[in-house]
């Protein structure tokens, strides 16, 4: 079964916009990690924020982590028409699983 | 290898017959998860194998799917009496020490399609 849901499935917006996506999970995790996946093949870690921290930030990225709402969001700043992809959180607990992913659209 | 290769890239197979995965991590590292993905879906965790501990196999979806992995390095996911319900992308995914600091590196996949 999937852990962690993201919303909204599907996103939107014009290029230099800001995108958030959000994720939520149902159990207790060690850390969660999003990854960009491109044309439904491999995906590409992109960020892992750890149970103890709150938010991070890496180059347009910025992640947020609220274990008490057991909720995360992914802020891609400054959107650029190669962000489009899929983004899906997973949680890390005692093994990795994985959300069902948020589609964005970056339109030039 | 750089990355996490797997083989074949695609694969099509008629309903009934045996096919066999393969996955090569990154050399060093301990961990490796096998994921299935269906069209426009997330991901299914399929097994999981760490180290040396008995692997996680609490996600393989019936008897007819089966996975080992030999001196912890390269990862075989065979499906017996493939059904048309197995066709979808086989993910392959690696990390050092549980992926706790670092995250994954992901295998290109294989598209497997049963006829």
């Amino acid at each position: 079964s999937q852990q962690g849901e993201e919303d909204p499935q599907a996103l939107s917006i014009q290029e230099g916009e800001n995108a958030t996506m959000n994720c939520s999970y149902k159990t207790s995790i060690n850390n969660l990690q999003w990854y960009r996946q491109n044309s439904g093949r491999g995906l590409v870690h992109l960020i892992l924020i750890r149970s103890n921290e709150r938010e991070k930030h890496s180059g347009r990225l910025r992640v947020t982590l609220d274990t008490s709402k057991k909720s995360s969001s992914l802020l891609i700043t400054a959107s650029r028409a190669a962000d489009t992809a899929s983004y899906f959180c997973a949680t890390d607990y005692q093994k990795v699983t994985f959300g069902t992913g948020t589609k964005l659209q970056v339109i030039p | 290898g750089a990355g996490v290769s797997q083989s074949p890239s695609n694969k099509v197979t008629e309903k009934g017959k045996d096919v066999e995965l393969r996955c090569d991590p990154i050399s060093g590292h301990t961990a490796l998860y096998w994921y299935r993905q269906s069209l426009g879906q997330g991901l299914e965790f399929l097994i999981y194998f760490q180290g040396n501990s008995a692997p996680d196999k609490s996600g393989l979806p019936s008897d007819r799917f089966s996975a080992e992995r030999t001196g912890g390095s390269v990862s075989t996911l065979t499906i017996q009496r493939t059904q048309q319900e197995d066709s979808a992308v086989y993910l392959c995914a690696s990390s050092v020490r549980g992926g706790g600091f670092y995250g994954y590196t992901f295998g290109s996949g294989t598209r497997l399609t049963v006829v």
